[in-house]
């Protein structure tokens, strides 16, 4: 089955202590891209993956990493989490950066800074 | 730059009448639209999209869009609603011939009554 998968799904942390958000799709996507989603916002992107090795900024990336070092997973990293960066996140995969196909989300992962 | 609006945060429908989520947009070039569903502790899933050809666009669970070039709107549509289309709608855009970032509008909470 085609799917993107986030582990975890669901994660309490406290202040300063690293954490790790992974994403893996099985779709042979060349793109990738990370989303929070929070209240009255709605979907804002924080990084995006055009392909292996090659990853850029997104409206929101201040306090988060990615790396993209396989095809299929691109992990977002949280370095010294912050409570603001409380959210529910999104890993999305398309088959290609410059063309017109779907994303296809993950089941999301809500984080809870303390 | 690009933008989505989508000008209403709830729609209440009776279940059986026809049903309309708002959507416009601001894009230099030819947009490529998309709507998107997330139901409730899921993940986002593509409905329909407009690429090019005809304005009316039919995508997944009896829902159809139209796109509207003049007044930049292109608004989900379905002539009879279900309770269970209740959920939180999106709509994206993005540039074609662009790199892939696609913005999305802040989501607008469908609600079928009984």
């Amino acid at each position: 089955e085609a799917q993107v998968t986030q582990n975890p799904r669901y994660l309490i942390t406290v202040t300063g202590k690293k954490l790790t958000v992974t994403c893996s799709q099985n779709m042979n996507h060349e793109y990738m891209s990370w989303y929070r989603q929070d209240p009255g916002l709605g979907l804002r992107q924080i990084y995006y993956s055009m392909n292996v090795e090659v990853t850029d900024k997104g409206d929101v990336p201040e306090g988060y990493k990615v790396s993209r070092k396989e095809k299929r997973n691109f992990p977002l990293i949280l370095e010294s989490p912050s409570p603001n960066q409380t959210s529910l996140y999104f890993c999305a995969s398309s088959l290609s950066g410059g063309g017109s196909g779907e994303l296809f989300f993950g089941e999301g992962s809500r984080l809870t800074v303390l | 730059a690009q933008s989505v609006a989508q000008p209403e945060d709830q729609v209440n429908v009776a279940e059986g009448n026809p049903l309309t989520v708002k959507c416009t947009y601001s894009v230099s070039g030819n947009p490529y639209l998309f709507w998107y569903v997330q139901y409730p502790n899921r993940g986002l899933q593509f409905l329909l999209k407009y690429i090019t050809g005809d304005n009316l666009v039919k995508g997944s669970y009896g829902f159809e869009a139209e796109f509207n070039k003049s007044q930049t709107s292109f608004h989900l549509k379905k002539p009879s609603a279900l309770v269970s289309d209740s959920a939180l709608y999106f709509c994206a855009v993005r540039r074609s011939g662009g790199s892939y970032i696609p913005t999305f509008g802040r989501g607008t909470s469908l609600i079928v009554h009984p």
